[in-house]
């Protein structure tokens, strides 16, 4: 079993509607929690980054965690074509362990005119 | 400002022969990481260095070998190439400040 699952989809959403994307993760160790941005043959960008239980809004972008449950999610509000891309969340422990992420597999999001 | 610069941008090897992705940034920053990318098992890291000088495996780091040049440059080597690391690779620096992954824009190889 993965440390990190999510959905892959692929998602497809008209615009302006309110996106949900998900993951669920197993090791209790994680303590920081990210979600990255990728568009199509590109790297991968740092969109939120959030380290507490509870809501963390930017713009139209809110993201959640709920550490007793072991979920993460980021909500995309008026969503536009130009969200249209592959979302990751990643996480990783505490201490020392800069930018040693685990990855979920990403979900693929299209937003339709 | 170019970033996190990786070179190649493609490349086919065949089984067996070696080579070695380069990687540069130009933000002064102090820890480079090599992820790879495969499709349903999302990006998953393989070597990383902490600060010019130190190197340290991470997830994958089997058939692979690092060199920290200098601050700069963090190189990555495929030895014997096998057709299981046919992969797109990233190279990414930290912005420790922020905890920020800067990205490079991939290399995407093929080993037949």
């Amino acid at each position: 079993q993965k440390e990190v699952e999510q959905d892959p989809g692929p998602l497809s959403v008209p615009e302006g509607a309110i996106v949900s994307l998900n993951c669920t993760y197993s090791n209790s160790a994680f303590q920081y929690f990210m979600w990255y941005r990728q568009y199509s043959r590109k790297g991968p960008e740092l969109l939120m980054y959030t380290y507490s239980s509870g809501n963390k809004e930017d713009g139209r972008f809110t993201a959640q965690v709920d550490k007793s449950s072991k979920y993460i999610s980021l909500f995309i509000r008026d969503s536009q074509p130009s969200d249209s891309a592959t979302y990751l969340c990643a996480m990783r422990t505490g201490g020392t362990s800069y930018g040693k992420l685990t990855f979920g597999q990403g979900t693929i999001l299209t937003v339709h005119p | 400002n170019a970033g996190v610069t990786q070179t190649p941008k493609f490349q086919v090897l065949k089984t067996g022969q070696s080579m070695t992705l380069q990687c540069a940034q130009d933000m002064n920053h102090n820890s480079m990481y090599w992820y790879r990318q495969d499709p349903g098992m999302g990006l998953r890291l393989i070597y990383y260095s902490a600060s010019e000088g130190t190197t340290d495996k991470g997830e994958v780091p089997n058939g692979y070998n690092v060199s920290r040049l200098n601050k700069r440059e963090f190189s990555l080597r495929l030895e014997s190439a096998a057709p299981s690391q046919t992969s797109v690779y990233f190279c990414a620096s930290l912005d420790r400040t922020f905890e920020k992954l800067f990205f490079g824009s991939g290399t995407q190889l093929s080993v037949l």
